[in-house]
């Protein structure tokens, strides 16, 4: 059982490149969801998805667009990318319940933009 | 920020003592969780507690949550050389739906 895959592990882009971060799961899992880590910061929500066709914003969404055309997939692409969004990126996915369900995380996207 | 605070920010312990994270909170919650990650990896959840839980238990894991003061602890008992991670308490709040994350305890467990 695979859970939450995320490709590639390691990312180095120029300024203003554009690319997208891969996130597959084989749960069955509705809501799936994009975080980024910075030293010091915790994590913070990027997009979230609660369903194939249904995305929405979360806490620092600006520079990221998300789409959802399947369940099992949710790729991050950055715009255009800036310094600022050098980062470790996690993608997470969830059962439906959420009172009693936890998040299963990928191993994480490390991007370095230069 | 709906972000909790962990507390301490960071643990230092003999291997075989008994390590306690603390976490602090803003918001009403549905449930708080606790997460385990291994330095250069993903997030591995460990126990979730529910707003009308006070106490759980898992192994060496034993959680308490006190919605009155919006806190919660997690205990890891009889540490291990293994158990060096960093821990991180996540809110799952009555409004949005998603997790806010803290900004976790980093523990070391000395062999």
């Amino acid at each position: 059982n695979a859970g939450v895959t995320q490709t590639p592990k390691f990312q180095v882009l120029k300024t203003g490149q554009s690319m997208t971060l891969q996130c597959a799961q084989d749960m069955n899992h509705e809501y799936m969801s994009w975080y980024r880590q910075d030293p010091g910061m915790g994590l913070r929500l990027i997009h979230y998805s609660v369903g194939a066709g249904i995305t929405d914003q979360g806490e620092v969404p600006n520079g990221y667009n998300v789409s959802r055309s399947t369940t099992e997939d949710f790729p991050l692409r950055l715009l255009s990318a800036a310094p600022s969004q050098t980062s470790v990126y996690f993608c997470a996915s969830r059962g439906s319940d959420r009172r009693l369900q936890p998040q299963h995380f990928g191993d994480g996207t490390r991007l370095s933009i230069l | 920020s709906q972000q909790g605070e962990e507390d301490p920010q960071a643990l230092s312990i003999q291997e075989g003592e008994n390590a306690t994270m603390n976490c602090s909170y803003k918001t009403s919650i549905n449930n708080l969780q606790w997460y385990r990650q291994n330095s250069g990896r993903g997030l591995v959840h460990l126990i979730l507690i529910r707003s009308n839980e006070r106490e759980k238990h898992s192994g060496r894991l034993r959680v308490t949550l006190d919605t009155s003061k919006k806190s919660s602890s997690l205990l890891i008992t009889a540490s291990r050389a293994a158990d060096t991670a960093s821990y991180f308490c996540a809110t799952d709040g009555t409004g949005a739906n998603n997790l806010f994350f803290g900004t976790g305890t980093r523990l070391t467990v000395i062999p």
